[in-house]
C-alpha cells in the first residue's frame, strides 16, 4: 500500500535510553506531522514540517525531543533520556500540497518506557 | 485553556438515536475545521470537513459558527458501526498548517 508507514510498531525501552521512531509519508506529501497520543486522550501536536524544515515545533515537550526530515520525505523523531511519562503512541501524518488540509495517519509507534 | 475543547462523553445511545457533539476552539486565527473518527487502537481518519455554510454527508451533518468559535457534529439514525471516538480538529493560520485535535468524545451505540 501507499499509505504512511511508521516503524517500529512497538518499542519497549528502559528509562534513560535513546529511541528513534521513523515515519515514511505518502509519496508527494510535503507536510509531515508528529503527534503523541496517550490512552483516552486526543492526539497531542508535537511538530510539523513543510519540506525539510520544521515549520512549527511548539508542541515538543522539552529538549529531549527532536525531529528531523533531512530530504523532505522520511522523518525521524528522536527522544533522548526517555522517561516513563514518554510512554504513548506516537502518530505520524502527512498531507498533500494544495489540499484541503486532510491528514493521512500511519498506524503509530507504541512506545513503552519501563 | 485547551485550544480545542469537546464534550467529555462518553455518549451511550440506542440504535436509531440522534446524537450531537459540540466543540469550541480558542484561537481566532483558526482557518479550517474537521471531524475525524478514531476506532479503538486505530489511527484517526477524516470523517468530514466543516464549512461555515454547514455541510451534510448522509446521516452526518456538521456546522460551524465562526462568531462563537463553535463546531458541531450531528449523527442521525445511529448505527452500531458508528461506535468510535469523534475528534474535533482545527487548522490554525493561513501561512502554516498547525493542526490541533480535541480530546475526543467517545460514542457507544447499543442494540
Amino acid at each position: 500500500g501507499a499509505g504512511v508507514s511508521q516503524t517500529p510498531s512497538n518499542k519497549v525501552t528502559e528509562k534513560g535510553k535513546y529511541v528513534e521512531l521513523r515515519c515514511d509519508p505518502i509519496s508527494g506529501h510535503t507536510a509531515l506531522y508528529w503527534y503523541r497520543q496517550s490512552l483516552g486522550q486526543g492526539p497531542e501536536f508535537l511538530i510539523y514540517f513543510q519540506g525539510t524544515g520544521a515549520a512549527d515545533d511548539s508542541g515538543l515537550p522539552n529538549d529531549r525531543f527532536f525531529a528531523v526530515r533531512p530530504e523532505g520525505s522520511v522523518s525521524t523523531l528522536k527522544i533522548q533520556r526517555t522517561e516513563r511519562g514518554d510512554s504513548a503512541v506516537y502518530l505520524c501524518a502527512s498531507s498533500p500540497p494544495g489540499g484541503a488540509g486532510e491528514l493521512f495517519f500511519g498506524e503509530g509507534s507504541r512506545l513503552t518506557v519501563l | 485553556r485547551k485550544e480545542v475543547e469537546q464534550d467529555p462523553g462518553p455518549f451511550n445511545v440506542p440504535e436509531g438515536a440522534t446524537v450531537a457533539f459540540n466543540c469550541t476552539y480558542s484561537n481566532s486565527a483558526s482557518q479550517s475545521f474537521f471531524w475525524y473518527r478514531q476506532d479503538c487502537r486505530k489511527e484517526p481518519k477524516l470523517l468530514m470537513s466543516v464549512y461555515s455554510s454547514g455541510n451534510e454527508d448522509g446521516r452526518f451533518t456538521a456546522q460551524l459558527n465562526r462568531a462563537s468559535q463553535y463546531i458541531s457534529l450531528l449523527i442521525r439514525d445511529s448505527k452500531l458501526s458508528d461506535s468510535a471516538t469523534y475528534l474535533c480538529v482545527v487548522r490554525i493560520g493561513t501561512g502554516g498548517f498547525k493542526t490541533i485535535f480535541g480530546a475526543g468524545t467517545r460514542l457507544f451505540v447499543k442494540a
